[in-house]
């Protein structure tokens, strides 16, 4: 099956700079590739993806790169704020297949 | 915004218990997900369900799992003899069709087995 690994596991940055984080994942087949934020106490809530027919996608102040040959696919987070603080998840799937999440990033935005 | 719901959003049994977690999916959603998430590790897949029955199940879901569509709206998750393992934060999702992917969580039930 799938294998998704995901780094770092801790990261701390300071307000206004940008945070990546990256996953790499084993099947070739994946072609879907959500990003989960995780607040404590709530469930994860999706805020990009990028399917594999896209090499970047951005939505204001996040954006997410895939590459293919490689299998890796990162989150970027600019301009980070205190409220980007929180747990982030990638996942790898197959369409309409099971989700299969990496092992999740805490990010702290240090004011 | 629509959302999954999730009841009880903790659930303390004892060991060897049945437990019945529910989750009420968005209201349009077609494809309905259990995953779990044991205390500092990754999420992991259970099961997913469509057209009234189990379309794809991982390793974890043994039978001692079952899952049920009982009426229009709520999806359930039951264990049928819970051991200290189970214990763990239960997510439902749904998403519209298969092909269009995103699934949205629900809050999560914890589930806690002494």
């Amino acid at each position: 099956g799938e294998n998704v690994e995901q780094h770092p596991s801790t990261l701390s940055v300071q307000e206004g700079d940008s945070a990546v984080i990256k996953c790499t994942y084993s099947d070739s087949a994946s072609n879907y590739f959500p990003w989960y934020k995780q607040e404590l106490g709530k469930g994860p809530q999706l805020i990009i993806d990028i399917r594999s027919n896209v090499g970047e996608k951005k939505d204001q102040r996040i954006a997410v790169t895939l590459n293919k040959t490689a299998k890796h696919f990162s989150l970027h987070i600019t301009e980070t704020q205190p409220e980007d603080s929180a747990v982030y998840f990638c996942a790898a799937s197959k369409t309409g297949n099971q989700f299969y999440f990496g092992t999740g990033t805490s990010l702290t935005v240090i004011p | 915004e629509p959302e999954v719901t999730q009841t009880p959003s903790h659930q303390v049994t004892q060991m060897g218990q049945e437990v019945i977690l529910r989750c009420v999916p968005i209201s349009n959603h077609l494809y309905f997900y259990w995953y779990r998430q044991i205390l500092g590790q990754k999420v992991e897949f259970l099961v997913s369900f469509y057209n009234n029955e189990i379309s794809e199940k991982s390793e974890i879901f043994d039978d001692q799992f079952s899952v049920e569509r009982p009426d229009g709206s709520n999806f359930t998750l039951k264990i049928r003899s819970t051991k200290l393992e189970d214990s763990a934060m239960y997510f439902c999702a749904s998403s519209e069709a298969a092909y269009t992917d995103t699934q949205y969580f629900g809050p999560g039930t914890r589930l806690t087995v002494l």
